[in-house]
């Protein structure tokens, strides 16, 4: 069964640091691609940043480009997005999302539980 | 980038009708990378059909979807009581991914 486990998040002030982890298990997770998806408080989905299965490929929103940064470890099948400089329009649920391919362009076809970044002095 | 517009924002209807969501794109979406969810309150999205009519796995086939180019629909032929919930489009044929503002459906 394939399960994906958001963790990290918390409070943290503007122009702070914070990363946030996905734990993946029940599939091959170096032949998948992943992304990140965002969801404000009371509004829609955004996607943030996805990365190929090797990670040797990445792709950033430009609301993000230069302040965060997607990786991967695929010895411990787990995925990051460390976020730099934050602002409160950064507050989020942040979602991990699995690709179907190696391909980070593809619909998420499992989904972690999310996890909650609020940027708040 | 393409702009998603869903509509309509809101629909209130009861069990057992037909629904139908409109997405628009402002530009073709290649290759008909369209891809619809449903979320529910305090749950992550869960994928309904990916490539604007292909139903994911597990997913009943009520739930159907059809277009290409800039305009894509996703039909629910007759509505259960858990099919209430927020609907969201999504194109992944042109970079960024974007997604659609959300159409939530309500029950009357």
């Amino acid at each position: 069964e394939v399960q994906l486990l958001d963790s990290g998040g918390g409070l943290i002030q503007p122009g702070g640091s914070l990363r946030v982890s996905c734990a993946a298990s029940g599939f091959t997770f170096r032949s998948y691609a992943m992304n990140w998806v965002r969801q404000a408080p009371g509004k829609g989905l955004e996607w943030v940043s996805g990365i190929s299965g090797s990670g040797d490929s990445t792709n950033y929103a430009d609301s993000v480009r230069g302040r965060f940064t997607i990786s991967r470890d695929n010895s411990k099948n787990t995925l990051y997005l460390q976020m730099n400089s934050l602002r409160a329009e950064d507050t989020a649920v942040y979602y991990c999302a699995k690709a179907p391919g190696n391909f980070h362009r593809n619909p998420g076809d499992y989904w972690g539980q999310g996890t909650l970044v609020t940027v708040s002095s | 980038e393409i702009v998603l517009t869903q509509s309509p924002g809101t629909l209130s209807l009861s069990p057992g009708e037909r629904v139908t969501l409109s997405c628009r794109a402002s530009q073709s979406v290649s290759s008909s990378s369209l891809a619809w969810y449903q979320q529910k309150p305090g749950q992550a999205p869960r994928l309904l059909i990916y490539g604007a009519s292909s139903r994911a796995s597990g997913i009943p086939d009520r739930f159907s979807g059809s277009g290409s180019g800039t305009d894509f629909t996703l039909t629910i032929s007759r509505l259960e009581p858990e099919d209430f919930a927020v609907y969201y489009c999504q194109q992944y044929g042109s970079s960024p991914i974007t997604f659609g503002q959300g159409t939530r459906l309500e029950i009357k």
